[in-house]
């Protein structure tokens, strides 16, 4: 299975800021998947970033709120714009390299203040 | 991808099975049946997935009824570490990458 570096791995921001959160793979992988969970919630999928064209986004979420980058098949970065209070949430970053389905990063909680 | 449906929170005892049953009775015939769980804070870890087949690994067995409507995951020997989210997943296998929609899962408390 594919190891992914995700950074941060926590922050606190201020309303009105952006942060953006990287994921690193170590193979090359066609997509990665950027996911949101809020406290106590499971898992929602923001969007698929493909290598090379623009990202495919979730009902709900839109580009100009998350803009995701995919400079090459090993990296990708989600930026979290105009942070409000209800953006507090921990930031997934996923691949699928094999049969064994997904591998997670181990997430970015952010906060919100 | 097809809809599971599981229950929402468990109970076990340490050191007894856990039986987590899911229903995914819209499912289709090349779907697979994968599990994951997720202990406080981390991302979903990968237990075991199926076509048909029972299956198991030194995680967990993975229980497949002939019909695949539905499946039970079992953790044979049940401990503390074991407590936390299991979600039941169908959706057929495309390397490189589809996306998964993940439902609510089951809170499984393992219990001294």
């Amino acid at each position: 299975s594919a190891v992914i570096s995700q950074k941060p791995s926590r922050d606190i921001c201020q309303r009105g800021t952006s942060l953006t959160i990287q994921c690193q793979v170590d193979s090359q992988v066609t997509m990665m998947f950027w996911y949101r969970q809020q406290p106590g919630q499971s898992l929602t999928l923001i969007a698929t970033a493909n290598q090379g064209s623009e990202a495919t986004y979730e009902s709900g979420f839109v580009i100009d709120k998350f803009p995701i980058s995919r400079p090459n098949l090993t990296f990708s970065t989600l930026t979290v714009s105009n942070m409000s209070p209800e953006d507090s949430s921990i930031y997934l970053c996923s691949v699928e390299v094999s049969v064994y389905g997904y591998t997670f990063g181990s997430g970015t909680r952010l906060t919100v203040v | 991808d097809a809809k599971t449906t599981q229950p929402t929170s468990m109970d076990c005892a340490e050191g007894r099975a856990a039986n987590l049953p899911c229903n995914h009775s819209t499912i289709s015939g090349n779907e697979y049946v994968y599990w994951y769980r997720q202990i406080h804070s981390q991302g979903p870890q990968y237990i075991i997935h199926g076509l048909k087949n029972n299956e198991t690994n030194e995680m967990a067995s993975l229980i497949i009824t002939e019909d695949r409507k539905s499946s039970t995951l079992i953790l044979p020997h049940a401990t503390l570490r074991d407590t936390a989210v299991y979600y039941c997943i169908v959706r057929a296998f495309n390397t490189g990458g589809f996306k998964t929609i993940f439902g609510a899962g089951t809170r499984l408390f393992v219990k001294a």
